[in-house]
């Protein structure tokens, strides 16, 4: 099977932006989980798709959304960039029942 | 309340020799599991080994064993003969709950392994 992909891997925005960001899960794999990575913050859950449904939501404010479609593939959106928002954003897919979560490469994003 | 909990944000060891990485977490749900993930400079997570709360025997995957203490609430990665390869940033993380969770990780802030040669 096909590991998570994202893209873009990079990106390059200014701030008051927008972005999308794309995850394609595991083939069968329904739970799609969004993550920030920064080095001051370490490793933050932003929020979780499951069957088109956000299931679990981390402590980030409304700029911050996402979807998931019929396919499991998700989209994360960051309206309004800031500087802070300069991150590592990883994907990760696991099966409902699945003891484990599968990343993704990441996507970097540089907010000038 | 920080519910991981990585104490060396550094560790070195000699190429061969074995390693334990600290993890201590906190929960008050008796379902749960205990992951570990390498990130090399690359950035990707990628996982090494996985011990559920209900699991009686310690996990080991290869080179990789977890010294699961439940009643301390620890969950220490054990990396024997030691690679140039291992060098990475290594993250100890936590789900709660069977279901419904299964998506959401709580993670520690990370232990950065260096191998010597």
């Amino acid at each position: 099977k096909a590991g998570v992909t994202q893209t873009p891997r990079y990106l390059i925005k200014t701030r008051g932006q927008q972005v999308t960001l794309s995850c394609s899960p595991i083939s069968g794999h329904r739970s799609v989980s969004w993550y920030q990575q920064t080095p001051g913050q370490g490793l933050q859950f932003l929020f979780e798709y499951f069957s088109e449904t956000q299931r679990n939501k981390g402590n980030f404010p409304g700029r911050f959304s996402g979807r998931q479609f019929s396919n499991s593939r998700s989209e994360m959106n960051v309206s309004t960039l800031e500087l802070g928002d300069s991150a590592l954003y990883l994907c990760a897919s696991s099966q409902e029942e699945g003891a484990r979560q599968f990343f993704g490469p990441g996507t970097r994003l540089t907010v000038l | 309340a920080q519910k991981i909990t990585q104490t060396q944000p550094g560790m070195f060891v000699q190429e061969k020799e074995a390693v334990t990485l600290d993890c201590t977490y906190d929960t008050s749900d008796p379902s749960y599991g205990l992951f570990w993930y390498k990130q090399p400079s690359s950035g990707e997570m990628i996982f090494l080994i996985y011990q559920g709360s209900y699991d009686q025997q310690n996990a080991t995957e290869g080179r990789y064993s977890l010294n699961f203490q439940k009643a301390r609430k620890s969950a220490n990665l054990v990396i024997s003969a030691s690679q140039l390869g291992d060098s990475a940033m290594y993250f100890c993380a936590m789900r709660e709950g069977i279901t419904g969770n299964a998506g959401k990780s709580t993670f520690g802030d990370g232990t950065t392994l260096t191998v010597k040669p």
